[in-house]
């Protein structure tokens, strides 16, 4: 079984500053990594993913995430942040192997302010 | 190309009542899950379908909540009676199991209020 730490609930920032979302894992088997990104009264929408290969991944708007295999996370980042990234973001986790569930983190509200 | 499609989008109930929601995945995609998002929390999977069969339903509340997908395309979570502590966000998603990348493409969600 895989099980998901977002350690911040809320993560305030300024417009225009750089941000880090923390995401910390735990898995007994290879894992496959996911950051969603919930906007309100919508539904979840991929921002990135790790599968294999370079530890640092690129996604949309601008984001990216790096996986850390002895510290055991997979923490999102952005250099920039806008209003429009006001939002609710999601760590996942997935093992490898046909079959297993993806578990999800509680969750960091993003809050960009001007 | 549509995304999950599902439906109401909101439905306000009294407790005991029952209530249905439907969804409709990504024409191909073979795997559908249904997930229960509680406020301020991360979405639990509740059941999960390889095309008609129920491959995980281990975390769905069987005395009251129960699942459908017939034909191995769309599908139907009913519960009944609904408790004030169902009030909650029910995604569904869907995937092409034969993708080894497990990415998961989420509908909008029914938003279930149980007074």
């Amino acid at each position: 079984a895989q099980s998901v730490t977002q350690l911040d609930s809320q993560v305030p920032v300024f417009e225009e500053a750089p941000v880090e979302l923390r995401c910390n894992y735990s898995s007994s088997v290879s894992v496959y990594l996911f950051w969603y990104v919930q906007y309100p009264n919508q539904g979840l929408q991929l921002l990135l993913k790790y599968l294999s290969g370079s530890t640092l991944v690129k996604g949309i708007n601008g984001f990216e995430a790096e996986f850390n295999k002895s510290q055991t996370s997979f923490h999102l980042r952005k250099p920039s942040v806008h209003i429009s990234d006001t939002a609710e973001y999601f760590c996942a986790v997935r093992g490898t192997g046909g079959g297993n569930k993806l578990t999800f983190g509680t969750g960091t509200q993003l809050k960009v302010e001007l | 190309e549509a995304g999950v499609v599902q439906s109401p989008r909101y439905k306000i109930i009294e407790k005991k009542q029952p209530v249905a929601f439907w969804c409709n995945p990504i024409s191909g995609h073979n795997t559908l899950y249904w997930y229960r998002q509680n406020l301020g929390q991360g979405p639990e999977l509740l059941i999960r379908y390889e095309n008609e069969e129920a491959v995980d339903d281990s975390q769905l509340p069987k005395d009251r909540f129960s699942a459908e997908r017939l034909k191995g395309v769309d599908s139907t979570l009913k519960i009944q009676p609904a408790e004030l502590g169902d009030s909650a966000v029910y995604l569904c998603a869907s995937s092409f199991s034969l993708q080894a990348t497990g990415e998961l493409f989420f509908g909008e969600g029914s938003r279930l209020t149980v007074l």
